[in-house]
């Protein structure tokens, strides 16, 4: 059974930091993986979706990086605003099923 | 644009009351899912459907919980004699008809479900 794990759970930095999120995840037969945001009361808002055949995906100033083979990806936040204050999360689509597999999140403060 | 749509947004039920959860997908949007988000945690999956049939319901708890999409567009998650451990957000998706696979799931705002 695949299981994503995030590290670190929480994360507080002052404004304008560069930030990098940690996903890892069990079973390397993965599909695509995909890196979410949540802000409070609301739902899911996908950044980014690297498929298995990628190594990284860029958007702004967020880039995610894939190495399917240790099983790990990485968000990385450069300059970091308040704004970007919420919970970051982490989801796998495996080879077989079509469901996504979470990871447990990373609740970020950046600090004006 | 509509993006998905689900009500009520928020729910208290009495335990051991019945409650149903609404999901509107994007127009035109094949598969749905549900997911179920306990506080602090990741969502985890709950059912998928294709149009009408239930492909996947290998993530319902227990068997009080029903899912249904009699006509392949909204779908109800209905959850029988409620307990306090079904307290969560529960998250509807879609994602369109190209491609399951490839394609992305567009998220709903959730439906806070508090069992008392």
């Amino acid at each position: 059974k695949q299981e994503v794990t995030q590290i670190p759970a929480a994360l507080s930095v002052p404004e304008g930091e560069n930030l990098v999120l940690n996903c890892s995840f069990t079973d390397s037969a993965i599909y695509n993986l995909q890196w979410f945001r949540q802000d409070p009361g609301k739902g899911l808002t996908s950044l980014l979706l690297i498929q298995s055949s990628q190594r990284e995906q860029t958007s702004g100033r967020l880039n995610a990086s894939l190495d399917k083979s240790s099983g790990r990806s990485t968000l990385y936040i450069a300059a970091s605003q308040p704004g970007d204050s919420a919970t970051y999360l982490c989801a796998v689509k495996g080879n077989a099923g079509n469901m996504l597999t979470f990871g447990g999140g990373t609740r970020l403060m950046v600090k004006p | 644009g509509a993006g998905v749509s689900q009500s009520p947004r928020y729910k208290v039920a009495k335990r051991g009351q019945d409650v149903a959860l609404r999901c509107d997908p994007i127009s035109g949007h094949v598969s749905l899912f549900w997911y179920q988000q306990a506080l602090g945690q990741g969502p985890e999956f709950l059912t998928y459907f294709q149009n009408e049939a239930q492909l996947d319901k290998s993530g319902l708890p227990s068997d009080r919980f029903f899912a249904e999409r009699p006509e392949g567009s909204v779908s109800t998650l209905k959850i029988q004699r409620t307990q306090q451990e079904d307290s969560a957000v529960y998250l509807c998706a879609s994602s369109s008809m190209t491609s399951v696979r490839a394609s992305e799931q567009y998220f709903g705002p959730g439906t806070r479900l508090t069992v008392t």
